[in-house]
């Protein structure tokens, strides 16, 4: 069974701090790879997505993907309050559709 | 106005009632899919649709069926709503050509 690995968390980091998540995951033909970030009560909203080994930035947030390694990370630089919530990892690999989520970490940024 | 909407927002019925959520979307997208989301438990897939003609089974889809009525809409059905099935029921279409998908604001489902 496909598999997606999160720290649940809570995972805190002091305002203006760069925050790491990280995940794994089990199925060795996964070609796409996003991050959600989820409020509470919210819905999933798609932050990054990554597709090649290495490192993708768009502003603030840097996708770090290694598939040799089965390793997903994110990073949020300068980490703000506005930045506080649950972080999805997601994967799309062989087989169904959809797509596989981790459990999500719980990021807490504090003032 | 909202790319994916749902309705309803919030709904609380009883053990045994029929119930259908809804899923109308205005981005053009072919492929549209259900998912559930337990505390604890994450995200799970229920069906998911390439077009109106193709409709597929995902992770969890017993206790659930769904209709393609049209590209733009997408609904799920509990037949017989048990319990467990509390939880909040979220629908998403995909971007081509890559994997984006992209959420609606959810459903809200209480079975008592």
């Amino acid at each position: 069974q496909k598999e997606v690995e999160q720290n649940s968390g809570p995972l805190s980091v002091p305002e203006g701090a760069i925050a790491s998540l990280n995940c794994t995951y089990s199925d060795r033909v996964s070609q796409s790879f996003f991050w959600y970030r989820q409020y509470s009560g919210k819905s999933p909203e798609l932050i990054m997505s990554i597709y090649s080994n290495g490192d993708k930035e768009d502003g603030r947030f840097t996708a770090q993907l290694n598939k040799a390694s089965q390793y997903v990370s994110l990073l949020i630089r300068d980490s703000q309050p506005s930045d506080s919530a649950t972080y999805l990892c997601a994967v799309k690999g062989g087989g169904a559709d959809g797509l596989t989520f981790g459990k999500g970490t719980h990021l807490i940024i504090q003032p | 106005d909202a790319d994916v909407t749902q309705t309803p927002r919030n709904r609380i019925t009883k053990t045994g009632k029929r119930i259908m959520l809804e899923c109308s979307q205005t981005k053009g997208h072919d492929r549209m899919y259900w998912y559930r989301q337990d505390p604890g438990l994450g995200l799970r897939l229920i069906y998911y649709s390439f077009d109106v003609k193709d409709i597929n089974k995902g992770e969890i889809s017993d206790g659930y069926s769904v209709s393609r009525q049209a590209q733009a809409k997408f609904s799920l059905s509990l037949e017989s709503a048990i319990p467990n099935q509390t939880a909040l029921y979220f629908c998403a279409t995909k971007a081509p050509p890559n994997n984006e998908q992209f959420f609606g604001p959810g459903t809200r489902l209480t079975v008592l």
